[in-house]
């Protein structure tokens, strides 16, 4: 069966202290891999599409990197408005046209 | 340009009562979604438009649920009889092409009293 686990599922780090979130996936192929923050009371806002191993993508303090199993959304110098819950999903062929998501790191940076 | 609008933003209904939620999708997506987000749980799709293409309703709880779509405008999601159990943020979301990312509404609250 096709899943989507993202861990944790709750970080707190202080301010500049850098870390990572990580989704695994056990799908049989990857359309794409697409990261998402979502903060309290609005809906997931897209930061990134990953399509194959080996990518990577950035903006800002976040960088997403992607194997043949698992994504990370590495966080530098993480700043108190970076706090949200990050979502991954996937996307896999023959299953027409959902994404899988996961359910989500909460992330809390303190001052 | 504008992005996925979702109407009301809340919404309270007694138990039994039949609801509609709206959604205006980006203009030029061809694709639309709806999820259901139970309070700390994950995306749960419900149902996905494309075109004039036959929806993929197969993610549709029960036959309380239904969901329209006219042409690549607008949609609306119809609970009826809601259950205290339909309380949820249900989020539409909408896509250009084939492989593109979902953007996402901020969601309708509803809450079956």
């Amino acid at each position: 069966e096709d899943q989507v686990t993202q861990s944790p599922e709750a970080l707190r780090l202080q301010e500049g202290e850098s870390s990572s979130l990580n989704c695994s996936y056990t799908v049989s192929g990857l359309r794409g891999l697409f990261w998402y923050r979502q903060d309290p009371g609005k809906g997931p806002e897209f930061l990134f599409t990953l399509y194959s191993a080996g990518e990577e993508k950035e903006k800002e303090r976040l960088k997403a990197t992607l194997t043949k199993k698992e994504s990370f959304l590495h966080i530098t110098a993480p700043k108190p408005e970076d706090s949200a819950t990050y979502l991954c999903a996937v996307q896999v062929p023959n299953t027409g046209n959902q994404f899988y998501f996961g359910t989500g790191t909460s992330l809390t940076v303190i001052p | 340009g504008a992005g996925v609008s979702q109407s009301p933003s809340n919404k309270v209904t007694e138990k039994g009562k039949d609801v509609e939620l709206r959604c205006d999708p980006i203009s030029g997506h061809t694709a639309l979604y709806w999820y259901r987000q139970r309070l700390g749980q994950g995306l749960e799709f419900l149902i996905y438009f494309q075109g004039n293409s036959a929806p993929d309703k197969s993610g549709l709880p029960s036959d309380r649920f239904s969901a329209e779509r006219t042409g690549e405008s607008v949609s609306t999601l119809t609970i009826q009889r809601t259950q205290q159990e339909d309380s949820a943020v249900y989020l539409c979301a909408s896509r250009r092409v084939y492989n593109s990312p979902l953007h996402f509404g901020n969601g309708t609250r509803l809450t079956v009293t």
